[in-house]
């Protein structure tokens, strides 16, 4: 599986726009860019997932480069309930997720 | 979203005791389910992916005979920690894949497990 770069931890303040950055300069053409969330003591919850075009959902957005080499995720307003563990995963179509360190994100009030 | 379920969501046991801790998908059939490990400040490691009516496919190092998968319908998967030790104390998350709609995984809430 390629791999992934994530800062180990970021910090956003409430209410404002939160930009998760990911670095995946090995990826293929076939790998998918996805994105889940782990809050303490839960499993994981999936948020968003492209392969070249940028995404929208109703948790966030996912603004993909041009040559996918690198992605962000968007929290467009972050709230304590966002505070969580962010990993960006690199999967081929129907393989399985492997999970990197990922970002400890930090939502001050 | 698709809702997995999982139980017990904590469990001790003692030493050299087995446990079996159940995936369930609740409204959808999931012909994949995943089992992960997570050990405290620690990511999520893989350890094995389940098929329904076949053989568990197990991660390198994870040992297939100690940790037992059965997934005998399209709606639950069975993991048994069989003579369980203190080590073995860890979060058990399963998760499952959708058919059909390929990539995305909904996970399980988690099952902890102590062994004393």
């Amino acid at each position: 599986d390629a791999k992934t770069t994530q800062p180990n931890s970021m910090e956003s303040n409430e209410e404002e726009p939160v930009h998760l950055p990911c670095n995946h300069s090995t990826i293929s053409g076939t790998d998918y860019i996805h994105w889940y969330r782990q809050l303490p003591s839960q499993g994981p919850e999936y948020v968003i997932h492209g392969l070249t075009s940028n995404v929208n959902n109703r948790m966030a957005s996912l603004a993909i480069a041009e040559d996918r080499k690198s992605s962000t995720l968007i929290l467009h307003r972050a709230t304590l309930r966002d505070a969580a563990v962010y990993y960006c995963i690199l999967m081929e179509y129907g393989n399985k997720l492997v999970f990197g360190a990922g970002t400890i994100l930090r939502v001050k009030s | 979203g698709a809702v997995v379920s999982q139980h017990p969501s904590w469990v001790i046991c003692k030493s050299g005791t087995s446990v079996k801790i159940e995936c369930r998908s609740l409204d959808f059939q999931a012909t994949t389910m995943f089992w992960y490990r997570q050990f405290p400040k620690q990511s999520l490691m893989l350890m094995a992916t389940s098929n329904e009516g076949s053989k568990a496919t197990y991660e390198q190092g994870v040992e297939k005979d100690k940790f037992l998968i059965n997934h005998a319908s399209l709606t639950l998967s069975t993991l048994t920690v069989t003579s369980a030790h203190p080590e073995d104390s860890s979060f058990y998350i399963c998760s499952a894949r959708v058919g059909g709609s390929g990539e995305t995984q909904y996970f399980g809430p988690g099952t902890r497990l102590l062994v004393l």
